[in-house]
């Protein structure tokens, strides 16, 4: 497809696992990322993964990679209220554009 | 956010006014980007910059809008005249040549009425 898919509206409660899935469209994209948006602010890096790797682990938050469906996901243990947001994939198409998904928006309720 | 300031934060005005969005990096970086996010669309790159010269501009949605970028330190993107359908959230972003990621300002909130 064109477009980097997300699911759009996710919904746990506190404590559960997270997990946010996305389809990414180029098989040479060489970085993925996760960016975080909290209300009103801009986007935050959360995590990026190198077009090699299948995991990457980082405190809470695991980033699994499927490169031969292209398809990325984000796992988040423990989810805290804290954690709601909107969650955006993102791949690194050429040498400088990012090119983002429609975004997650992940509620917490406790 | 920090390493990027974007003014103003909110604006309102009026079918057929120009508009002019800002943006400061703190310091001087290679790379200056310009995103919108609607609800529809998602986050879209409008243009960015390399070394203060434009290098895609495909993502700018018409004439009515231009960006410049007279020095490492500024940019504005302005719209002339607004349409009501221009509403969203315009992001400015910056990164380094050696770096992979962008850091994005907090954004600009415009409503055209």
């Amino acid at each position: 497809g064109e477009d980097v898919e997300q699911s759009l509206f996710l919904s746990v409660r506190e404590g559960d696992s997270s997990v946010i899935n996305c389809t990414y469209t180029d098989s040479s994209s060489t970085y993925l990322y996760w960016y975080k948006q909290e209300p009103g602010a801009g986007l935050q890096l959360l995590t990026y993964i190198f077009s090699n790797m299948d995991m990457k682990q980082d405190q809470r938050l695991t980033v699994l990679l499927n490169k031969k469906d292209k398809h990325l996901s984000l796992r988040i243990a423990d989810t805290q209220t804290g954690d709601s947001a909107i969650y955006f994939c993102a791949e690194k198409k050429g040498f400088q554009k990012l090119v983002f998904g429609t975004g997650t928006r992940l509620l917490v309720s406790p | 956010d920090a390493g990027v300031i974007q003014s103003p934060r909110h604006e309102v005005t009026e079918m057929g006014q120009e508009v002019t969005l800002r943006c400061k990096p703190i310091s001087g970086h290679d790379y200056l980007f310009w995103y919108r996010q609607t609800m529809m669309r998602g986050l879209e790159l409008l243009i960015y910059f390399n070394n203060n010269v434009p290098i895609d501009d495909s993502g700018m949605p018409e004439d009515r809008f231009s960006a410049k970028m007279p020095n490492a330190s500024f940019s504005t993107l302005k719209i002339q005249p607004s349409e009501p359908r221009d509403s969203a959230v315009y992001f400015c972003a910056i990164k380094d040549s050696g770096a992979n990621v962008l850091t994005f300002g907090a954004g600009s909130r415009l409503t055209v009425l």
